[in-house]
This record gives C-alpha cells, sequence and structure tokens, in this order.
C-alpha cells in the first residue's frame, strides 16, 4: 500500500523562528491535507492542496504531486503552533481514505 | 455552523464490557468517517458510512467492531468486550461528498482497565 513519510519527526524551535515540514508519499494521490494536532488532541485542518501553493497568514503549503511530496512552512512561530502536524493522503483508488504520515512533532520555546 | 460532534470525549471500560462512541456529522455532511490513533501514531482508517449504509468498513477489526449511521440520529461506533488493546483515540470525519475535505471531530479517548 502507499507509504507517507514525515520529516522531521522532533523539531525544536524558539518562538519567531520559521520551519519546514516535509511529507513524501510512495505513489500517486488523489488529494493531500494537512492538519495540525494540538496538545489537547483535536484535529484542526491547515490545507487540502492537491498540487500548487496555498497560503493562510503565517502558514503555507506546497504540494508536487509529479514529484511526490509536500511542504508545510510556518514562518514567525508562536507557542501556540505547539503539536503534533500530520500529513494525509487520499489513494487514487480510494478517494475517501485518508492514509496518515506519523507526524512531526513540534516544540516552540518562549 | 457548528463541527463534528463527538460524545463522551472520554470514555472508560472494564475489560469485557461494551463501548459506544457516537458521532454527529456537520450539517449538510451525509458522509461519515471512522479512524483510530494509537499514542505517538498517526489516524488509522476504519470504516466509511454513508445513511443507513456502511460503505467500506475494511480497516475495522471483523469481530467485536460494527457501525452504524441511521437515517435519524449520529453514527455509532461501537465496541463489544472491549480488551487492553482497544485503548485508543477514535476520531470520527465528515464530508458532504465522497473524496471532498473531511473534517473531524474533537475524538473520544476510550481507556480499558
Amino acid at each position: 500500500g502507499i507509504q507517507v513519510e514525515q520529516s522531521p519527526p522532533d523539531l525544536i524551535l524558539q518562538e519567531g523562528a520559521n520551519s519546514t515540514l516535509r511529507c513524501n508519499f510512495s505513489d500517486s494521490v488523489n488529494n493531500l491535507q494537512w492538519f495540525h494536532q494540538n496538545p489537547w488532541g483535536q484535529l484542526i485542518n491547515l490545507f487540502y492542496i492537491p498540487s500548487g501553493t496555498k497560503q493562510n497568514g503565517r502558514l503555507s503549503a506546497t504540494t508536487v504531486a509529479t514529484e511526490r511530496y509536500s511542504l508545510l512552512y510556518i514562518s514567525s512561530s508562536q507557542t501556540t503552533d505547539s503539536g503534533v502536524y500530520f500529513c494525509a493522503v487520499y489513494r487514487v483508488d480510494s478517494n475517501y481514505q485518508l492514509i496518515w504520515g506519523a507526524g512531526t512533532k513540534l516544540i516552540i520555546k518562549p | 455552523n457548528a463541527g463534528v460532534m463527538q460524545n463522551p470525549r472520554h470514555l472508560v471500560r472494564r475489560r469485557g464490557q461494551e463501548a459506544r462512541l457516537r458521532c454527529s456529522p456537520m450539517k449538510g455532511h451525509s458522509h461519515v468517517y471512522w479512524y483510530r490513533q494509537l499514542p505517538e501514531e498517526g489516524l488509522k482508517f476504519m470504516v466509511y458510512l454513508q445513511k443507513e449504509n456502511i460503505i467500506d468498513e475494511s480497516g475495522m477489526p471483523k469481530e467485536r467492531f460494527s457501525a452504524e449511521f441511521p437515517k435519524e440520529g449520529p453514527s455509532i461506533l461501537r465496541i463489544q468486550q472491549v480488551v487492553r488493546g482497544d485503548s485508543a483515540a477514535y476520531f470520527c470525519a465528515s464530508s458532504p461528498l465522497s473524496g471532498n475535505e473531511q473534517f473531524f471531530g474533537p475524538g473520544t479517548r476510550l481507556t480499558v482497565l
């Protein structure tokens, strides 16, 4: 089955720093979502991005479907950005079944 | 417009008891998905339902687990005779159509003693 790999697994930064999180997937996908799981466990939708670039405030995402990767950029980090960032893809043969990476755990220190 | 609702948020059961998890999708969404998350891992797909129909239950264990989404009321994920290995966070998501962006509820954290 399709594999989703995220890097780095852990990231510790000072407030104000920028970061880039990567998601590689092993096969063609229909679509891709980025999520933030906050320290209380809630999943927050960040981007729904099959290809191209989208921006939302300090966050932006780029998916290059032909090369099977997506990047999440976080600029001017705040302590509230802490948590786990997940990438999940929709398989081509199953457009509803999300396949998840293991996540990048981000800690922003004040 | 309320988001996806799940209850209870926390559930404690002893081995052998039944666990019933409820999910109310977002207004206008008729597609519901259940996922399970073990500690320090990503989510794993369990089952996909539309109103009164199970579309895909390939990720759900064949025994002890069942799911429904009746014409009226929330979707229910039922786990019979729970074991310690069932301890996990169970998330429900909904979408207006299959293949659309999925929106997640806050999850139910099940602890089996």
